[in-house]
């Protein structure tokens, strides 16, 4: 049962250099999120997703763009990157009605130069 | 302000003892509320949630809720070096979950 997967685990980018961030969930949950950790930060929520067809921002979602492609996939993309959007980045699901209850994914480590 | 604070620490306590966690939240519209285990290098893991005022239990973990003041806690006995991690309080309110920015506790052996 894998659960929550994400992917890449790991990327180096330059600075307005673009890309995404997969996050796939095999639980049949049907809310989704982004979530981004730096040091001393907690957990940060950027967008998330209630359910299929919908998506919201969260505390921090400047910078960043969300496609919630079907029940099991959300995907983070950033257009332009910065090095302020250095940080691991995770992706986490939770089953409608149990709001707060999150399984999250391993994490994703970007590094902006 | 932001909406949910903890201190962040570090906490250390010796082995056997009990460690106290504390963690308060500014909306009172929040609903449902969580304790969030993590170990360095890994995802955070729920090992709580409280959704009354009181108090519940399980195994060596006790979480309290007070919602009149707006405080959340999280107790644990005997605390073993394994429990060495970062503890998230999380609170939900509708779909979304706000976490605090942790708490690292040390648990010497």
């Amino acid at each position: 049962n894998a659960g929550v997967t994400q992917t890449p685990k790991f990327q180096v980018l330059k600075t307005g250099q673009s890309m995404t961030l997969q996050c796939a969930q095999d639980m049949n949950h049907n809310s989704m999120y982004w979530y981004r950790q730096d040091p001393g930060m907690g957990l940060r929520l950027i967008y998330y997703s209630a359910s299929e067809g919908t998506t919201d921002k969260g505390e921090v979602p400047n910078g960043y763009n969300v496609s919630r492609l079907n029940k099991r996939e959300f995907s983070l993309r950033l257009e332009s990157a910065a090095p302020s959007q250095t940080s691991v980045y995770f992706c986490a699901s939770s089953e409608k009605g149990v709001t707060g209850e999150l399984f999250f994914g391993e994490g994703s480590r970007l590094t902006v130069l | 302000q932001k909406e949910v604070e903890q201190n962040s620490g570090p906490l250390s306590v010796p082995e056997g003892a009990i460690a106290s966690l504390n963690c308060t939240y500014s909306d009172r519209g929040s609903q449902s509320f969580f304790w969030y285990r993590q170990y360095s290098g890994k995802s955070p893991e729920l090992i709580m949630s409280i959704y009354s005022n009181g108090d519940k239990e399980d195994g060596r973990f006790t979480a309290q809720l007070n919602k009149a003041s707006q405080y959340v806690s999280l107790l644990i006995r005997d605390s073993q070096p394994s429990d060495s991690a970062t503890y998230l309080c999380a609170v939900a309110l509708g779909v979304k979950t706000i976490f605090g920015a942790g708490t690292r506790l040390f648990v010497k052996a």
